[in-house]
């Protein structure tokens, strides 16, 4: 199996920050490495796919890029509803695990 | 407008298998390319992909669990149905199905989710 690591596992910024979360996979996986938001109570809402494609109807402030096992997701300015819990996965072999979560909260 | 939503007991016992149904709407699991998967996630933790099964009838499942997990489809009823058996109090958790894009792999829309409890 293919595991993933984020990091790191939380943090505080405020809005406007810029913010960056890191998502490593144990062996390479190309570019298929794919982002998400949840919120508290709700389903995860994908971001970022194919590791740079922005999804439909997202923000152009989140941007992911990366190849092989390093991928990152950057947040250029945060607003106030992107406070959330962050989780990459990877899609490049099944089991198609999900990293642990990077939550960002208000400091 | 694509839309999943998650139907099956909120209550299970222990030992008993547990039968979840994903219903769709917006758009056809005949359609090529396509696919539904299974993700839960347990109170307060991350997430985790058990299952999908695409257009074709292609399969996969969790390493951990593929002993215990089921997946079919009922493409005439727009519905994909997942079975779990032998559940235990660990298996608690909020179990999604996702709209799955085959390429590249991603998990573009999500159901509401249904909380399910394992207690006796």
């Amino acid at each position: 199996d293919i595991q993933m690591t984020q990091s790191p596992s939380s943090l505080s910024a405020s809005v406007g920050d810029r913010v960056t979360i890191t998502c490593r996979a144990s062996q390479s996986i190309s570019s298929y490495l794919n982002w998400y938001q949840q919120k508290p109570g709700k389903a995860p809402k994908l971001l970022i796919y194919a590791a740079s494609s922005l999804q439909s109807g997202v923000p152009s402030r989140f941007s992911g890029s990366g190849s092989g096992t390093d991928f990152t997701l950057t947040i250029s300015s945060l607003q106030p509803e992107d406070f959330a819990t962050y989780y990459c996965q990877q899609s490049y072999s099944t089991p198609f695990h999900f990293g642990p979560g990077t939550k960002v909260d208000i400091k | 407008q694509v839309t999943l939503k998650e139907s099956g007991p909120v209550l299970v016992k222990p030992t008993e298998t547990l039968t979840l149904t994903c219903t769709v709407s917006g758009f056809s699991l005949s359609n090529a390319r396509m696919g539904v998967s299974w993700i839960r996630q347990p109170p307060g933790k991350a997430l985790e992909w058990l299952a999908h099964i695409f257009s074709n009838d292609e399969k996969s499942y969790s390493t951990s669990l593929k002993s215990r997990l089921t997946i079919s489809k009922d493409t005439s009823k727009s519905q994909v149905v997942l079975t779990m058996t032998n559940m235990d109090p660990v298996d608690t958790a909020t179990y999604y199905c996702a709209r799955t894009p085959a390429y590249p792999l991603h998990f573009d829309y999500w159901g509401q989710g249904t909380l399910v409890t394992v207690s006796s």
